[in-house]
């Protein structure tokens, strides 16, 4: 059975760039999280969607980021315009509620680096 | 709102001793489940053991064990018989009901398994 799909696995862009994350859930999952990962505020969670619903965006750090999920299988996480401090690894994860136990499964994560 | 605390930044256990790496939390909602997560170098997040705030007995996986004192607020994760693959960030989470159901993560704690 397939993980979690992230892609790109490692992208270096510019300052003032697009940066769009994707992310496959594992067939059957109706959570989806995308989490960021940095040395100084270690996991953060960023948005997590319920059945494509997004449920709570509080950790979303600022207006350039945005997510969506148009359907089961797929998920963006958008940074526009990107900035330096945006650099961190970014992981999206799903889970089902009915299964136990209740836990999450992440993918690789996308290793966004903003220059 | 939901919390999880580790104190503990960093540790070095020599080969063959247990560990103990601590992790305590704070939530309002009755029911909740508790997460290990292990990231080696290469940086994927391994599911280690869960503990289900109803469970009466503490849970096991092989060489983890997860001690839990409920009225302590605390579910510390125990290592037996440490190797070196041992050597990783290991992090707790905490998963609320379905009031709060996301997943939320601790700072983490470096372990080093000294030869």
């Amino acid at each position: 059975d397939a993980g979690v799909i992230q892609s790109p696995r490692h992208e270096v862009t510019e300052m003032g760039q697009e940066v769009t994350l994707r992310c496959k859930p594992i067939s059957g999952h109706d959570y989806l999280f995308w989490y960021r990962q940095t040395m100084m505020r270690g996991l953060e969670l960023l948005i997590y969607f319920n059945n494509n619903v997004p449920i709570d965006d509080s950790g979303m750090p600022e207006d350039r980021f945005s997510a969506k999920m148009p359907n089961a299988s797929f998920s963006t996480l958008k940074i526009q315009p990107s900035e330096p401090r945006d650099s961190a690894v970014y992981f999206c994860a799903s889970s089902h509620r009915g299964t136990s136990p209740n836990t999450i499964y992440f993918g690789e994560g996308s290793w966004l680096t903003v220059v | 709102a939901q919390k999880i605390t580790q104190t503990q930044p960093g540790m070095f256990v020599q080969e063959k001793e247990a560990v103990t790496l601590d992790c305590t939390y704070d939530t309002s909602d009755p029911s909740y489940g508790l997460f290990w997560y292990k990231q080696p170098s290469s940086g994927e997040m391994i599911f280690l053991i869960y503990q289900g705030s109803y469970d009466q007995q503490n849970a096991t996986e092989g060489r983890y064990s997860l001690n839990f004192q409920k009225a302590r607020k605390s579910a510390n994760l125990v290592i037996s018989a440490s190797q070196l693959g041992d050597s990783a960030m290991y992090f707790c989470a905490m998963r609320g009901g379905l009031r709060d159901d996301k997943i939320i993560f601790g700072k983490g704690t470096r372990l080093h398994i000294l030869p």
